[in-house]
């Protein structure tokens, strides 16, 4: 079990559907990050939070918008997304940004139709 | 551009023996070095960090860093068939980078039983 928790697990939508993923930690951590990963690839940054500000945008199209309501969530809304956005997405934290280590949740696997 | 460089693999090991996986990066400011480990349709999961020159030991696993060669690498003892997996090097850019993380492509380790 890992200490960032991410829902859901899975997600099937169409190009024209609006939907969000879900990220929470509860470590006290003040950092928190979204990726993309397609298979057999590394992890590609798209987001970094610290301190509950938007710091670091990898020019991600303006389909993906992240959210960081508070310290412990993270979201990020999905709308017409397009098949090549079919991957899995990862939420990560750590203390601080910077040289820390970072902790990923599980992951959403995301299916666009 | 700032790099880190893995050999894809896959690399075969048999059971028992050490595991030797390789890392060089090309920034010469680095700062902070982690190896984690991934599943295939897992998430990344963090299995050691290393800031300073020479060995840094954790049970089975031992990684060593050398900045003047600009290497980082992973040494797994006793290898166990639940040891295969991808093994991601990510190293930590400078502050001009916002420290954010530069991943390897990842080696694919085989344990054979």
């Amino acid at each position: 079990d890992t200490e960032v928790t991410q829902t859901p697990k899975h997600l099937v939508m169409g190009m024209t559907n609006k939907k969000s993923l879900k990220c929470e930690q509860h470590m006290g951590h003040r950092a928190m990050y979204w990726y993309k990963q397609k298979a057999k690839k590394p992890p590609e940054l798209m987001f970094v939070y610290s301190y509950e500000k938007l710091s670091i945008n990898e020019s991600v199209p303006s389909r993906f918008s992240p959210e960081c309501p508070n310290s412990s969530l993270l979201n990020l809304h999905l709308h017409a997304l397009q098949p090549e956005d079919s991957a899995l997405y990862l939420c990560a934290s750590s203390q601080g940004e910077g040289r820390l280590p970072q902790h990923f949740g599980d992951g959403t696997r995301l299916s666009i139709l | 551009q700032k790099e880190v460089e893995q050999n894809s693999g896959p690399l075969s090991v048999p059971e028992g023996a050490i595991a030797s996986l390789n890392c060089t990066y090309s920034d010469r400011v680095s700062q902070s070095f982690f190896w984690y480990r991934q599943y295939s349709g897992k998430s990344p999961e963090l299995i050691m960090s290393i800031y300073s020159n020479g060995d840094k030991e954790d049970g089975r696993f031992t990684a060593q860093l050398n900045k003047a060669s600009q290497y980082v690498s992973l040494l797994i003892r006793d290898s166990q068939p639940s040891d295969s997996a991808t093994y991601l090097c990510a190293v930590s850019g400078a502050m001009d980078s916002n420290y954010q993380l530069i991943w390897g492509a990842g080696t694919k380790l085989i344990i054979k039983p």
